[in-house]
């Protein structure tokens, strides 16, 4: 299948600072991209659709200001956590959907945040 | 946005079928249902979907009922690797978001 990449893998950050994570489709272009978070023992959320050219669109509850999506290119979109705090701290992942009407979404590996 | 049931656990033996329910009852008629597995600390893999017809692929069968309401992912030979939570999504139309339910946590006993 599509193979969709995350940088990093892991971070670790202070409280306070921003942290800016990337999600590549390696092999494939999407204008859309999603982001999620995923908190331990519980589902994936959908945080935002990432457009490429367009703003992104944010999910209810989701702070637009707190969670920046800049969609740079079609095979790039990065996710940026502004003064991240502990509450922060989760696993965040990317998907592209691919495929004739878009009909199939492949994710990325994820990326933990750990915020001291 | 049609909402998903799974039961929260099911253990399966090594080798046998593992068959993972799922009530979409809300469903629309041009709704797709996925299947997506996640294993423990890594992105969700794609495995199979559908829109009315039963499909099968080299990793699983996906049977949906006739009236749509409710489908079963089968994992034809069960094997330890295949120990994760499995994910039913009903696709939205327009926009292509999923929209996560809270899966079932397949064991694959030895």
């Amino acid at each position: 299948g599509a193979v969709v990449s995350q940088h990093p893998s892991w971070v670790i950050c202070k409280s306070g600072t921003s942290v800016k994570i990337e999600c590549r489709s390696l092999d494939f272009q999407a204008t859309t991209m999603f982001w999620y978070r995923q908190f331990p023992k519980q589902s994936l959320m959908l945080m935002a659709t990432s457009n490429e050219g367009s703003k992104a669109t944010y999910e209810q509850g989701v702070e637009k200001d707190k969670f920046l999506i800049n969609h740079a290119s079609l095979t790039l979109s990065t996710l940026t956590v502004t003064s991240a705090h502990p509450e922060d701290s989760s696993f965040y992942i990317c998907s592209a959907p691919t495929g004739a009407s878009h009909e199939t979404q492949y994710f990325g590996p994820g990326t933990r945040l750990l915020v001291l | 946005d049609a909402k998903t049931t799974q039961p929260p656990s099911m253990d399966c033996a090594e080798g046998r079928a593992a068959n993972l329910p799922c009530n979409h009852s809300t469903i629309s008629g041009n709704e797709y249902v996925y299947w997506y597995r996640q294993i423990h600390s890594q992105g969700p893999q794609y495995i199979i979907h559908g829109l009315k017809n039963n499909e099968t692929n080299e990793m699983a069968s996906l049977i949906i009922t006739e009236d749509r309401k409710s489908s079963t992912l089968i994992l034809p030979h069960a094997t330890l690797r295949d120990t994760a939570v499995y994910y039913c999504i009903v696709r939205r139309t327009s926009g292509n978001q999923f929209y996560f339910g809270t899966g079932t946590s397949l064991t694959v006993i030895p």
